[in-house]
């Protein structure tokens, strides 16, 4: 198993565009979760679901959403970017979901935005 | 509100000393806690779990509910210890809060 994959690896985007992040989880996960992490931060929790239904949400403006499909990939959608969405952006999958599961991150996508 | 608190940025130790990596949380309930760790151009990767009790590559920590605390300890730095760490709380599905991260400097 090849573990958690994310694509694109990296991303240039300029203010205003608009950017699909894409995430496969684990075989056998159907939990995926979002976390944006600025330079020098910890990563912060943007989203999570599980079973295609969305279970979380971070402190994020209505710019970011997400969605996860019947076979439990997920994408995350930023529009109108702002210089202040570049970031790391990682996708992590645990099986169930819930509080006292492990989560496996992806390697992450890194936007850039000019 | 779940909140994670790494008080150093760095800590550079040398190779055989011991190491302390300190984490403090807030959480009115009962937290899952965690550590992860990130090696040069790895990705992020669970390193040990409060629950399991386990001590995983000579680190343990030990959950501190008076103190709200979850040190990361090693009694022997390694060289390969060298990484980014970060602490993280799970209280509410499985949302994690994660502290700033604290890099680890082993020297010779």
């Amino acid at each position: 198993d090849a573990g958690v994959t994310q694509s694109p690896t990296h991303l240039i985007k300029t203010r205003g565009q608009h950017v699909t992040l894409r995430c496969s989880p684990i075989s056998g996960h159907k939990s995926v979760s979002w976390y944006q992490q600025v330079l020098g931060q910890g990563p912060q929790f943007i989203f999570q679901y599980y079973e295609k239904e969305e279970r979380g949400r971070g402190n994020f403006p209505d710019r970011f959403s997400a969605r996860q499909f019947p076979n439990y990939s997920s994408e995350l959608n930023v529009n109108a970017l702002l210089l202040g969405d570049s970031a790391l952006y990682l996708c992590a999958s645990s099986p169930t979901g819930l509080f006292s599961d492990t989560q496996y991150f992806g390697p992450g996508t890194r936007l850039t935005v000019l | 509100a779940q909140r994670v608190t790494q008080p150093e940025k760095l800590l550079s130790v040398f190779k055989g000393a011991p190491v302390e990596l300190k984490c403090n949380y807030s959480y009115s309930g009962s937290p899952e806690l965690f550590w992860y760790v990130q090696y040069s151009r790895q990705r992020l990767q669970l390193l040990l779990r409060h629950i399991s009790r386990e001590s995983i590559k000579g680190f343990t920590a030990d959950l501190n509910k008076g103190e709200t605390s979850f040190h990361l300890k090693k009694p022997f730095a390694q060289e390969e210890d060298s990484a980014m760490y970060y602490c993280a709380l799970s209280g509410t599905a499985s949302k994690l809060t994660f502290g700033t991260g604290t890099r680890l400097q082993v020297t010779l």
